[in-house]
């Protein structure tokens, strides 16, 4: 089993609609989560980070289930400019400050 | 505030030469790493450092060194260049609990 695991899609919704995407974690001891979005040939850019009570900035809704060991990221009312991949992060705990990336959920928000 | 600035931002190489990719970042970040992406393998660690002077392997470092003598700069030196170093180069930097910034990427091809 990947230690990141996400739905590659594409996901393909109109202008305006509510997307959500999920992602699941294999190391229960993982501390901290986090979305990034990348557009296509760019870096990557931290979208959020996701705390363990759900979060919310603006358009976009990130929560965490530790149980179940995934996070969440709701997008509505979906803009042209959504269009991008959405990469899961999680945190390794302790000491090791390690980065596992998720290879990312493709959004193509259409008009 | 530049944030992590990467050069070059396209490099050429000839199988066997050697090449320094600079990375240097303005905020005072504890934490800097160099990742390298490639299509369907997502953000693969190669080298990170956790302060001046201490550095540490990633998941690839092979054919890879860097070095950390002041907390602002990064470089990645690639030993002699093999064409599996084809791909783009991500640096990035953070202080330890927040998500990363990264620059914009070296796009390398090895001939």
């Amino acid at each position: 089993r990947k230690e990141v695991e996400q739905d590659p899609g594409p996901f393909n919704v109109p202008e305006g609609a509510t997307v959500a995407f999920n992602c699941t974690y294999s190391n229960s001891a993982s501390q901290s989560f986090f979305w990034y979005r990348q557009d296509c040939r760019k870096e990557p850019k931290l979208l959020m980070s996701v705390y363990s009570s759900g979060n919310e900035d603006g358009r976009f809704t990130a929560q965490l289930n530790r149980a179940s060991q995934y996070i969440s990221l709701l997008i509505r009312d979906s803009k042209l400019s959504d269009s991008a991949t959405y990469l899961c992060v999680v945190r390794e705990g302790g000491n090791n400050r390690k980065l596992i990336w998720g290879l990312g959920t493709s959004l193509a928000v259409n008009p | 505030n530049a944030g992590v600035t990467q050069t070059p931002k396209f490099q050429v190489l000839k199988t066997g030469q050697s090449m320094t990719l600079q990375c240097a970042q303005d905020m005072n970040h504890e934490y800097m790493s160099w990742y390298r992406q490639d299509p369907g393998m997502g953000l693969r660690l190669i080298h990170y450092s956790v302060g001046a002077g201490i550095t540490d392997q990633g998941e690839v470092p092979n054919g890879y060194n860097v070095s950390r003598s002041t907390t602002e700069d990064f470089p990645l030196r690639l030993l002699s260049a093999a064409p599996s170093q084809t791909s783009v180069y991500f640096c990035a930097s953070g202080k330890t609990s927040y998500g990363y910034t990264f620059g914009s990427g070296t796009r390398l091809t090895v001939v």
